[in-house]
């Protein structure tokens, strides 16, 4: 089935050490989406790209980077964890950078040590 | 500043019964409003959507109402089913914001039997 698959499920790193989580689609859609869910709050877009377009939100912190490599694959990387890094990390997709639905992945739950 | 806002952390119904899970939002640009389902260990999964030019939508058991005078939208599903018990996320999106989703805090459903 095609999907949007998140690796690792669980992510335990030290304070300071840089992490990065992984999310690969078959759907073979243009667009992929980071957010942030801590406990008991809203899912929170961090950036996403279109295609190579990489685009920020303007409150994301500057410890947070992506790279898409190819349209399958997309990466976070936490430069330097901090304890309140610690959260769920959702990757999203969606086909074109439209009023439409978003296919999420299970997320990573990040541990921060 | 929360832009999208679910009041009800929790809702507890039972078997056959209507559920309703409510709304708010404050922006008024918001013009695309979207319900997403969220089982434990598992990512949003997208329910039913609304556009702003309705005030209304049905799919099978679940009907999205839209009241854009008082900014209130609000799920319902009828005959709620235990395999309706989820965590419920209200979002939302603008024109211009290249399909950005705001999300509520969610409402964990339980249905009982």
């Amino acid at each position: 089935d095609a999907m949007v698959i998140q690796n690792p499920r669980y992510q335990v790193t030290q304070f300071g050490k840089p992490v990065t989580l992984s999310c690969s689609q078959t759907l073979n859609h243009n667009v992929m989406y980071w957010y942030q869910q801590k406990s008991s709050q809203a899912p929170k877009l961090l950036f996403h790209y279109y295609d190579k377009d990489f685009n920020n939100e303007a409150d994301t912190p500057d410890n947070f980077q992506s790279r898409r490599p190819n349209t399958s694959f997309c990466f976070l990387d936490i430069r330097s964890p901090g304890l309140g890094d610690a959260a769920m990390y959702l990757c999203a997709t969606s086909r074109e950078l439209a009023v439409e639905t978003q296919y999420f992945g299970p997320g990573t739950r990040l541990l921060v040590l | 500043d929360q832009q999208v806002k679910q009041n009800s952390p929790s809702l507890s119904v039972q078997e056959g019964r209507i559920s309703i899970l409510n709304c708010d939002y404050t922006n008024s640009m918001f013009d695309y409003f979207l319900w997403y389902k969220k089982y434990p260990a598992e990512g949003p999964t997208f329910l039913i959507s609304i556009s702003s030019i309705k005030d209304k939508n049905e799919d099978g058991r679940f009907t999205v109402f839209l009241n854009k005078s008082a900014k209130h939208l609000s799920l319902h599903i009828v005959p709620s089913q235990p395999g309706d018990s989820a965590v419920y996320f209200c979002a939302a999106s603008g024109t211009g914001t290249a399909s950005k989703l705001t999300f509520g805090t969610g409402t964990r459903l339980q249905v009982t039997l």
